[in-house]
């Protein structure tokens, strides 16, 4: 079964506006971290923001926020304020804590392609 | 190193040979991963390496694909007998054994198999 899924297509945002990218997960691990990461064209994984699944609060980090609502499943990642320069692929991940352990590998989904407009 | 470094950027092999990839990970980070990523497409995980356990090595495509650690350091991961849809980025990343156990990245190895 998909752990991970992102099934939005190309999205384009015009720049300085606010843009969401979906995930929703799969899991029956009732302790599990989600990241998500960023891969430009020059090929580079760059780690963007983690939640925690007992995390009380949305996590954020600068123009980044993630929209966790567990009880749907879903790991939403909002970039406000767009740039040129978000224009690239947005990877969800996810971490099972308690099946695979909390060093454990990243399952990730298939990414979701953002082009911001001038 | 200041980040994960890995060798060779760009490979290009004929059909049938063996290549090796080389990953330098971060110093003092103790676990070791390797992603395949073919184009447009997500990342796939091969194996996991931590520490002295025995790694997991559960996403390896076949018995062509192996990979060690020597010293819990540097890591090799070698494919015999390439075929074209081992064509693919072959990403590295390691991690510390703290917080979010956040994974760096390498830039990558490129290969293509002819």
């Amino acid at each position: 079964a998909q752990k991970i899924t992102q099934t939005q297509p190309g999205m384009f945002v015009q720049e300085k506006e606010a843009v969401t990218l979906d995930c929703t997960y799969d899991t029956s691990d009732p302790s599990y971290g989600l990241f998500w990461y960023k891969q430009p064209s020059s090929g580079e994984m760059i780690f963007l923001i983690y939640q925690g699944s007992y995390d009380q609060q949305n996590a954020t980090e600068g123009r980044y926020s993630l929209n966790f609502q567990k009880a749907r499943k879903s790991a939403n990642l909002v970039i406000s304020a767009s740039q040129l320069g978000d224009s690239a692929m947005y990877f969800c991940a996810m971490r099972e804590l308690i099946k695979t352990g909390a060093n454990s590998k990243l399952t990730f989904g298939k990414g979701i392609t953002l082009s911001v407009r001038p | 190193g200041a980040g994960v470094s890995q060798s060779p950027s760009n490979k290009v092999t004929e059909k049938g040979k063996d290549v090796e990839l080389r990953c330098d990970p971060i110093s003092g980070h103790t676990a070791l991963y390797w992603y395949r990523q073919s184009l447009g497409q997500g990342l796939e995980f091969l194996i996991y390496f931590q520490g002295n356990s025995a790694p997991d090595k559960s996403g390896l495509p076949s018995d062509r694909f192996s990979a060690e650690r020597t010293g819990g350091s540097v890591s090799t991961l070698t494919i015999q007998r390439t075929q074209q849809e081992d064509s693919a980025v072959y990403l590295c990343a390691s991690s510390l054994l703290s917080g979010a156990n956040v994974l760096t990245f390498g830039a990558g190895s490129r290969l293509t198999v002819l």
